[in-house]
C-alpha cells in the first residue's frame, strides 16, 4: 500500500537558523498538501502543491513539489520561536495518507 | 461561523466503559472523518463519511462506530474502551475526500482509557 515518510523526525536549531522536512512517497502522487499543528493544538493547513515540480512561498516558508511527484519538501527560512510544531505532509496517491510529521523546536 | 465543534476535550475512561464524542461542523462540507493521533504515527483514519447517511472505513476501525444522520454531525463510538484506545482524537471536515481540499480538524479530544 501507500507509504508516506518524512525525515526528519525531530530537529532542534537555534532561533535564526533554516529548517527543512521531507515528505517522500512509495508512489506517485495526485497532490500533496502540508499542515502545521502546534504543541498541544490541531493541525492547520497551510499549502496544496499539484504540478511537477511546483514552488510555492509563503513569507519565510517555501514548498517544492518534486519533479517525479513522489516527494516534497518544506524549508523555513530564518526560524523563529512561532515556527515551532509538528509539520505534517499528507499525500494524495492511490488513498489519501497523513505522513508521521517531523517536529520542530526553536531554541530562543 | 465556528467550524468543526469537537466534544468532550478531555476524558477518562475505564476498560469497557463506551462512549461517544460529538462532532459538528457548520460550512456545510459533505466529508467528514475521525483521526486518531498516536506519539510518532501522525494520523491515522478511523471512519469517514462523504455525506449524510454513507459512512465507511478508514485504516483503523476496529472498535469505534460512526453514523451521519446529518450534514452536520459525525458522531464516534467507542464500543467497549481499551488500554489501546488511549489516544488524541480529531474529527476534521472538508468539502470533498482529502487531497485537493483543504481539510478543517476539531481542536481534539484528548482520550484516556486506564
Amino acid at each position: 500500500g501507500q507509504q508516506v515518510m518524512q525525515i526528519p523526525q525531530y530537529q532542534h536549531v537555534q532561533e535564526g537558523e533554516d529548517f527543512t522536512t521531507y515528505c517522500n512517497s512509495s508512489t506517485t502522487l495526485s497532490n500533496i498538501q502540508w499542515y502545521k499543528q502546534r504543541p498541544g493544538g490541531h493541525p492547520v493547513f497551510l499549502i496544496q502543491l499539484v504540478k511537477s515540480g511546483e514552488v510555492k512561498k509563503q513569507k519565510r516558508l517555501t514548498f517544492q513539489f518534486g519533479e517525479a511527484k513522489k516527494n516534497s519538501s518544506l524549508h523555513i527560512t530564518a526560524t523563529q520561536t512561532t515556527d515551532v510544531g509538528t509539520y505534517f505532509c499528507a499525500a494524495r496517491g492511490q488513498n489519501f495518507v497523513f505522513g508521521p510529521g517531523t517536529r520542530l523546536s526553536v531554541l530562543p | 461561523n465556528a467550524g468543526v465543534t469537537q466534544t468532550p476535550k478531555f476524558q477518562v475512561l475505564k476498560t469497557g466503559q463506551s462512549m461517544t464524542l460529538q462532532c459538528a461542523q457548520d460550512m456545510n462540507h459533505e466529508y467528514m472523518s475521525w483521526y486518531r493521533q498516536d506519539p510518532g504515527m501522525g494520523l491515522r483514519l478511523i471512519h469517514y463519511s462523504v455525506g449524510a447517511g454513507i459512512t465507511d472505513q478508514g485504516e483503523v476501525p476496529n472498535g469505534y462506530n460512526v453514523s451521519r444522520s446529518t450534514t452536520e454531525d459525525f458522531p464516534l463510538r467507542l464500543l467497549s474502551a481499551a488500554p489501546s484506545q488511549t489516544s488524541v482524537y480529531f474529527c476534521a471536515s472538508s468539502y470533498g475526500e482529502g487531497g485537493g481540499n483543504t481539510i478543517y480538524f476539531g481542536e481534539g479530544s484528548w482520550l484516556t482509557v486506564v
